[in-house]
């Protein structure tokens, strides 16, 4: 039982580009969340589902995108890579929606 | 506007003395609130929950308090272990939408000195 994985662990972009943080989780769980935690602050919502197939904005999506196509995986893309979009990804899932486990991360830079 | 506040950006503590991190909310529909724990390069982990429905939750060295006039939250650790070193978030259930959605604070660092 892996739990929530996040790929890459870390990635560096250049402003402008595109790319797909992966998420997968094998806990059978229907709630699944994105969220960004930039220095200093604490966790943002950018998008969530409540199962496969419904996907619903939180706090910060402007310049993301999501889809949930099967219950196990949650992709959060971001399309014209932006420096303001430089932080660390969390990616959780949970049978609930006040029971969230996350994974350990992605940390993306973009210059 | 930030809903959930921890103004203590970092707390040190000796070893077996008393860790306490508090937690205010400004917005009075909350009525569930947990703690999360986080070391560098993980994820966060859930560490101890409380309803509006009572003002104190226990578990183990862990034990959270509610202060709902106050709209203030607290998290008491005894004793204090080095292991507990790590990033403590306080978060907030906001109902609405599809689903309940977790507001979180800024997190506050606590360390604990051997």
């Amino acid at each position: 039982n892996a739990g929530v994985t996040q790929t890459p662990k870390f990635r560096i972009l250049k402003i402008g580009q595109s790319m797909t943080l992966q998420c997968a989780q094998d806990m059978n769980h229907n709630y699944m969340y994105w969220y960004r935690q930039d220095p200093g602050m604490g966790l943002k919502l950018i998008y969530y589902s409540v199962g496969a197939g419904i996907t619903d904005k939180g706090e910060v999506p402007n310049g993301y995108n999501v889809s949930r196509s099967t219950t196990e995986d949650f992709p959060l893309r971001l399309e014209l890579a932006a420096p303001s979009q430089t932080s660390v990804y969390f990616c959780a899932s949970g049978r609930q929606d006040y029971e969230q486990y996350f994974g350990p991360g992605t940390r993306l830079t973009v210059t | 506007d930030q809903q959930v506040k921890q103004n203590s950006p970092s707390l040190s503590v000796q070893e077996g003395r008393i860790s306490i991190l508090n937690c205010d909310y400004t917005n009075s529909m909350f009525d569930y609130f947990l703690w999360y724990k986080k070391y560098p390069a993980e994820g966060p982990t859930f560490l101890i929950s409380i309803s509006s429905i009572k003002d104190k939750n226990e578990d183990g060295r862990f034990t959270v308090f509610l202060n709902k006039s106050a709209k203030h939250l607290s998290l008491h650790i005894v004793p204090s272990q080095p292991g507990d070193s790590a990033v403590y978030f306080c978060a907030a259930l906001e109902s609405g939408g599809a689903t309940n959605k977790l507001i979180f604070g800024t997190g506050t660092l606590l360390a604990v000195q051997p």
